[in-house]
Order: structure tokens, then C-alpha cells, then sequence
């Protein structure tokens, strides 16, 4: 079945450094990919998406590409703010036997220092 | 956009009872899902409505768990016979359309602590 695979956290790192948080997933079909996030004491909210390979999707200096002939969806940041401390939940959407169903991956929490 | 809305926040019952517990999605989604999160990991799918037909349901999910989504707007959850093993947090989301390339909204979420 799908799945998703995130590196495990907690990420430690100081402020303006490079963030990579890694995602590999197994899918049957072609899925839609997303990176969600969860901001302390908030609900989970969108933070980018991206839906067939090769697209990159981006919001608030992050990125993430599509890459199908690795199943990768890496979330990259090239100067993190303390602000951007989180959890971060890579997932995809896929069509199951009757809709579609969404698989989220553990989430890696990171933490900026000033 | 009012955002999509649980309750309650937080239940607190005995084990064996039964729970119910609501969700409002945003007023133009057809689509409704229902995770359960447990702490340090992701949420995990449970079921999904596009207006009022469920669609999708996990295989984990035991014959105690049954969702409802009427007339295609507000969705129930409810959990009988509840166990220990119930204690987590469900989440509610909702999206447009009818692919599956649309993001979720996400609801706080519904606090079950089994006693």
C-alpha cells in the first residue's frame, strides 16, 4: 500500500541556516504531494503542494520538487527564521478503490535558535 | 471562511462508553475527512465523504467507529464501546473539488481521553 517516509526529528538549527527535511513515499498510482505544517497551539495548515512530477511548489521560502524517479518530496529552506518552528507532515494523495485517500507521514519537528 | 469547526474540544468519558463527535467543514466543501492523530506521529486516515456518500474507509477501522454525513454538510464520528486504545485526537478536514490535488482544512481537532 502507500506510504510515506520522513527523516526523523527532532532538527535542531540556528537561525539563517540551510533546512532540508527529507520525504520518500511508495505510491501505486500518480499521487498528489503536500507539505503541511503545524505552528505551536495551531491546527495543521497547507503549506505547499505540488501535483504531478517535476513541479515545485513554494510558499513563505519554502520549496519542495516532485521527483518521481526517485519518490522524493524534500522540504528545503535556505535561511530558516526562529518563527518557521514547527512540525512539519509531508503526505500524499492517491486514489483508493472508492475516492481518495490521504497518507501522512510522522512529522519532524524543528526547532530555530535565535 | 469561518474555517472548519469541532466538538467538542475535549471528551473525557469512561471505557465502554459510547462518544459522539461533530464536525462543520467550510460551507462550499463536498469533501470531508476524518483522521485520528496519537502524539508524535501524523494524522491516519479514517474515513472520507465527498457530500454525503462515504467514499473511502480504512481498513483499521474497527466495526466500533461510524461516520455520518447526512445532508452532505455537518459529519458525526461516533466511537462506541470505547477502550483505552481510542485515546487520541481526531481531526476533521475538508476541500473543493473532486481530485485529489486539493489541500486539506484542518479543524483544532476533538481531545478523547479513555479513563
Amino acid at each position: 500500500g502507500n506510504s510515506v517516509t520522513q527523516m526523523e526529528g527532532p532538527v535542531t538549527l540556528s537561525e539563517e541556516a540551510f533546512l532540508t527535511i527529507n520525504c520518500t513515499y511508495t505510491a501505486t498510482g500518480y499521487p498528489s504531494l503536500f507539505w503541511y505544517v503545524q505552528y505551536p497551539g495551531e491546527g495543521l495548515q497547507l503549506l505547499l503542494k505540488a501535483t504531478k512530477a517535476d513541479d515545485k511548489g513554494s510558499n513563505k521560502g519554502f520549496e519542495a520538487t516532485y521527483r518521481k524517479e526517485t519518490t522524493s518530496f524534500h522540504l528545503e529552506k535556505g535561511s530558516v527564521q526562529v518563527s518557521d518552528s514547527a512540525v512539519y507532515f509531508c503526505a500524499l494523495s492517491d486514489r483508493g478503490t472508492g475516492g481518495f485517500k490521504t497518507i501522512f507521514g510522522a512529522g519532524t519537528r524543528l526547532f530555530v535558535k535565535a | 471562511d469561518t474555517g472548519v469547526s469541532q466538538d467538542p474540544r475535549h471528551k473525557i468519558t469512561k471505557r465502554g462508553q459510547n462518544v459522539t463527535f461533530r464536525c462543520d467543514p467550510i460551507s462550499e466543501h463536498n469533501r470531508l475527512y476524518w483522521y485520528r492523530q496519537t502524539l508524535g506521529q501524523g494524522p491516519e486516515f479514517l474515513t472520507y465523504f465527498q457530500n454525503e456518500a462515504q467514499l473511502e474507509k480504512s481498513r483499521l477501522l474497527s466495526d466500533r467507529f461510524s461516520a455520518e454525513r447526512p445532508k452532505g454538510s455537518f459529519s458525526t464520528l461516533e466511537i462506541q464501546r470505547t477502550e483505552q486504545g481510542d485515546s487520541a485526537m481526531y481531526l476533521c478536514a475538508s476541500s473543493a473539488g473532486d481530485r485529489g490535488n486539493q489541500p486539506q482544512h484542518f479543524g483544532d481537532g476533538t481531545r478523547l481521553s479513555i479513563l
